[in-house]
């Protein structure tokens, strides 16, 4: 257990339909990631943010994606009108503070789109 | 364009052996080069980090190097176990981004018993 926990674990939705994560990360941590990752590749960047801004987005968040971290704690990732490209496993992870930035990973929410 | 590569998909090695995992990259000038251990259905695991001005980094039974002239680390796993079977990520942190992670595919490491 890395300290990271991620909420719901599996998410089975018919196309069309939105989903939220959620995201819990170390407490004292307060950079944020969320990356996905589709079977046989490692995880991609989506988004990061720092205390509650969201300072940085890739490409590959197009505009049905929604990321916020309100109070600069947990953090949310909302799809919209999911389509099946978007099955995959959508990781959170908070890094140590300090040139590494090695991450500590959630568990992971695996979306399965119908 | 930018890519990380990782030796292959799936290797296979007797217990007791040593495992060698490759990461070749092109196009990056990282700061950090990272690896983690992958289980199925579960998010990474950190296992080491090295620096760009480092050439070797050691845990237990873990060892890695990193050539930035070759563009090249490899992750060692010696005395392997069953239990060391996972996929295997390299992961690199470039110079001057937002410092997230780029990840190359893994290899998936079976160690038989």
């Amino acid at each position: 257990d890395t300290g990271v926990s991620q909420d719901p674990r599996h998410k089975i939705t018919k196309r069309g339909q939105n989903v939220t994560f959620r995201c819990d990360p170390i407490s004292e941590h307060n950079r944020l990631y969320w990356y996905r990752q589709t079977l046989g590749q490692g995880p991609e960047f989506l988004t990061y943010f720092q205390n509650e801004a969201q300072l940085e987005k890739s490409r590959l968040l197009s505009d049905r994606f929604s990321a916020e971290r309100p109070k600069g704690s947990f953090s949310t990732l909302e799809i919209q009108r999911t389509e099946q490209g978007d099955s995959a496993m959508y990781l959170c992870a908070s890094p140590l503070a300090g040139g590494g930035n090695e991450q500590f990973f959630g568990p992971g929410t695996r979306l399965t789109v119908l | 364009s930018q890519k990380i590569e990782q030796n292959s998909e799936a290797l296979n090695i007797q217990e007791g052996k040593t495992a060698t995992l490759t990461c070749n990259y092109t196009n990056y000038s990282p700061a950090y080069l990272q690896w983690y251990r992958q289980d199925p259905g579960r998010g990474p695991v950190f296992l080491l980090l090295i620096r760009e001005n480092e050439k070797e980094k050691r845990k237990e039974r873990l060892k890695v190097t990193f050539d930035t002239t070759l563009k090249q680390s490899l992750f060692h796993i010696t005395a392997s176990q069953p239990a060391d079977s996972a996929t295997y990520l390299c992961a690199l942190r470039l110079s001057g981004s937002a410092r997230q992670l780029t990840f190359g595919s893994g290899t998936q490491l079976t160690v038989l018993p």
